[in-house]
């Protein structure tokens, strides 16, 4: 069965550092999405992506996130400078039309930690 | 602020029970719910889209009813197993002009006891 797949499964970085995790969405999909879940709380939406551009984006996607699609493969998400507060497992997800009528496939998630 | 949330929190039952929890979202602004199943460690797994009021989906011993219109769904699992012990997480659609973004519950943790 096809599986969206990420990359690190587990990345520790500095204080202000730049990460990329990257993703693997399954190949027919249309739409792709970021979340991400901070320890013990819920999982919540970070940016989705449609016709090389984001679609829509929450409020804690500010200016230090960006996303990419270059190839028509890889969906990464970047974190300019990393601060404390974006340790957490963040999960990418694909699906094949908008979420409104279709499961979301999602990764097993890239856990962050930032020291 | 959306808020869903789900109950109860966790739930521990002996293998052969039936289970069933609740997910409660707003009902004035209901676009979708969906439903995923999440084993620790590996990637939260799709169970069901509902989209009308009274829909009932049904995938082997997992089921699930919506009321949109006093905003709750309920999933149901049969014959509770040791490998349905998983994390369920519901998760809400605003109605909001072709807004794709997820509201998510906090999830329930089923433990099924052999």
């Amino acid at each position: 069965e096809p599986e969206v797949t990420q990359t690190p499964s587990h990345q520790v970085t500095q204080m202000g550092q730049e990460v990329i995790l990257r993703c693997v969405p399954i190949s027919n999909h249309l739409y792709f999405y970021w979340y991400r879940q901070i320890l013990g709380q819920k999982v919540e939406f970070l940016v989705s992506f449609y016709n090389n551009e984001i679609s829509e984006k929450s409020e804690i996607f500010d200016d230090q996130f960006s996303v990419e699609r270059p190839d028509g493969s890889n969906f990464t998400l970047k974190i300019r400078s990393t601060k404390l507060e974006d340790s957490a497992m963040y999960f990418c997800a694909s699906s094949w039309g908008s979420s409104g009528a279709n499961v979301l496939t999602f990764g097993a998630g890239s856990r962050l930690t930032v020291l | 602020i959306l808020n869903v949330e789900q109950s109860p929190q966790s739930l521990h039952v002996q293998e052969g029970d039936s289970t069933n929890f609740t997910c409660s979202f707003p009902s004035s602004n209901f676009y979708a719910l969906h439903w995923y199943r999440w084993e620790t460690a590996k990637s939260p797994e799709a169970l069901f889209v509902m989209t009308l009021n009274g829909d009932e989906k049904k995938k082997g011993r997992i089921s699930a009813t919506l009321n949109t219109k006093e905003g709750y769904s309920y999933l149901y699992i049969k014959g509770s197993q040791p490998e349905d012990s998983a994390t369920y997480l519901c998760a809400f659609i605003p109605q909001q002009g072709g807004s794709e973004k997820l509201v998510f519950g906090k999830g329930m943790k089923l433990t099924v006891n052999p």
